[in-house]
């Protein structure tokens, strides 16, 4: 099957621990994307890669890192420096990386999600 | 920044068409607006796009103003099971980054 796949589910931390949420995907998209979601809230975008080995920083990069190795994979640590980890995390693909100066129309593609509990 | 408008919350009966507004009123000229859903505790789930045409798929209607300051989605005999949170977004500059809003929590009710 196609897709993209997010593990585990559900994550428990401790608080000051990191932890890397998986996100892998096999639909061959060139572009990869971290979404954080609040309850009651919309998504915001931490990072995003269009490429392999190059990634940007979204709206709420802090606290945050990622890679981008492998065309496949996009993996995101939640560093202890990020105050308010406890979160719903969302990954996403699309085929285009949507480069400058053009208008992609292309698709963003959504994982299931990762929960994220620091206690 | 193209940001978009949507009401908190909608009440649908089952098996009447659902219409979900949307204000984009900033949007430019080569901006596209998409409708995603969001079932809870899921990864949202795409709908439908358009630019400046009116479109249709088998999920769902999306009509677009000719000003393009707004636009509507219309599930045509919405179910239970499409209750869900209703986004309505518009891809924000050059690159494929898009702008969630906080979307309409739509309620199917028998």
């Amino acid at each position: 099957d196609g897709g993209i796949t997010q593990s585990p589910k559900y994550l428990f931390r401790k608080e000051g621990q990191n932890v890397t949420l998986s996100c892998e995907q096999n639909l061959n998209h060139d572009a990869m994307y971290w979404y954080r979601q609040d309850p009651g809230q919309g998504l915001r975008l931490i990072y995003y890669s269009q490429i392999v080995n190059d990634f940007q920083k979204g709206d709420i990069a802090e606290g945050y890192s990622v890679s981008r190795e492998k065309k496949e994979s996009f993996p995101l640590t939640v560093t202890s420096a990020q105050k308010n980890p406890t979160a719903f995390y969302l990954c996403a693909s699309s085929m285009e990386p949507g480069l400058a100066g053009f208008s992609s129309t292309d698709t963003q593609y959504f994982g299931p999600g990762t929960r994220l509990t620091v206690l | 920044d193209a940001k978009t408008t949507q009401p908190t919350s909608m009440d649908c009966a089952e098996g009447r068409a659902a219409n979900l507004p949307c204000n984009h009123s900033t949007i430019s000229g080569n901006e596209y607006v998409y409708w995603y859903r969001q079932i809870h505790s899921q990864g949202p789930q795409y709908i439908i796009h358009g630019l400046k045409n009116n479109e249709t798929n088998e999920m769902a209607s999306l009509i677009i103003t000719e000003d393009r300051k707004s636009s509507t989605l219309i599930l045509p005999h919405a179910t239970l099971r499409d209750t869900a949170v209703y986004y309505c977004i518009v891809r924000v500059g050059n690159f494929n980054k898009f702008y969630f809003g906080s979307g309409t929590k739509l309620n199917v009710k028998p």
